[in-house]
């Protein structure tokens, strides 16, 4: 079954506005990922978070890291159109697999 | 340094033909991953390979579909006597190692079922 879990599915922003998604998993991870795919386009790498508590920012973006390694956010400050997409974690090493397991992505939309 | 190509990047193909969907991964890269992806939907694992090994299958529908990555040329997914609800997008991605590394994705390919 479906390990990591990623809310909401979708969130609808007027521009400006801020935007979360929150990825949880069931299991201690070795590391997350996060993604943006463009609608018809294909998944982009944004960022890779490995250390416990772990924050890292990309301008308007922040990610995070939680202290037990189950649990990641995405934080977008101040919505731009350019912003609007599909957003993926996927989390590494779940019971010692190889692969990433992708949360089902939050799909944000931006009144403009 | 060419990203992750796969082709063809669109397919169409009547029910019970045949589809095979190729990828090449990042110069220097030497594990493929397979996921696929429903309209509307995230993306689900279907294999993880390395040069002439299949690590990690468990995402693979148990019949029609199939996977290598051989010593030379690029990794196929192949899918035998395809049915409408194949109908979706493949994406390969690649990585430099397996655990822990980012895996970067090709454009994707559009397999329509008719």
């Amino acid at each position: 079954g479906q390990q990591v879990m990623q809310i909401p599915q979708y969130q609808h922003v007027q521009e400006g506005e801020d935007f979360t998604t929150y990825c949880n998993s069931s299991t201690t991870l070795s590391n997350i990922q996060w993604y943006k795919q463009r609608p018809g386009g294909h998944p982009v790498f944004l960022i890779q978070l490995v250390k416990s508590g772990e924050v890292k920012k990309q301008k308007r973006l922040t990610f995070q890291f939680g202290e037990a390694k189950k649990n990641s956010s995405l934080h977008i400050t101040a919505t731009q159109t350019t912003d609007v997409g599909t957003y993926f974690c996927a989390g590494g090493g779940i019971q010692g697999a190889q692969k990433l397991v992708f949360g089902q992505g939050t799909r944000l939309t931006i009144n403009p | 340094n060419a990203g992750v190509m796969q082709n063809p990047r669109h397919l169409v193909r009547r029910r019970g033909q045949e589809a095979r969907l190729r990828c090449s991964p990042m110069k220097g890269h030497s594990h493929v991953y397979w996921y696929r992806q429903l309209p509307e939907e995230g993306l689900k694992f279907m294999v993880y390979l390395q040069k002439e090994n299949i690590i990690d299958e468990s995402g693979m529908p148990k019949e029609r579909f199939s996977a290598e990555f051989p010593k030379e040329g690029p990794s196929i997914l192949r899918i035998q006597q395809v049915v409408r609800g194949d109908s979706a997008a493949y994406f390969c991605a690649s990585s430099p190692a397996g655990a822990g590394n980012t895996i970067y994705f090709g454009e994707g390919s559009w397999l329509t079922v008719v």
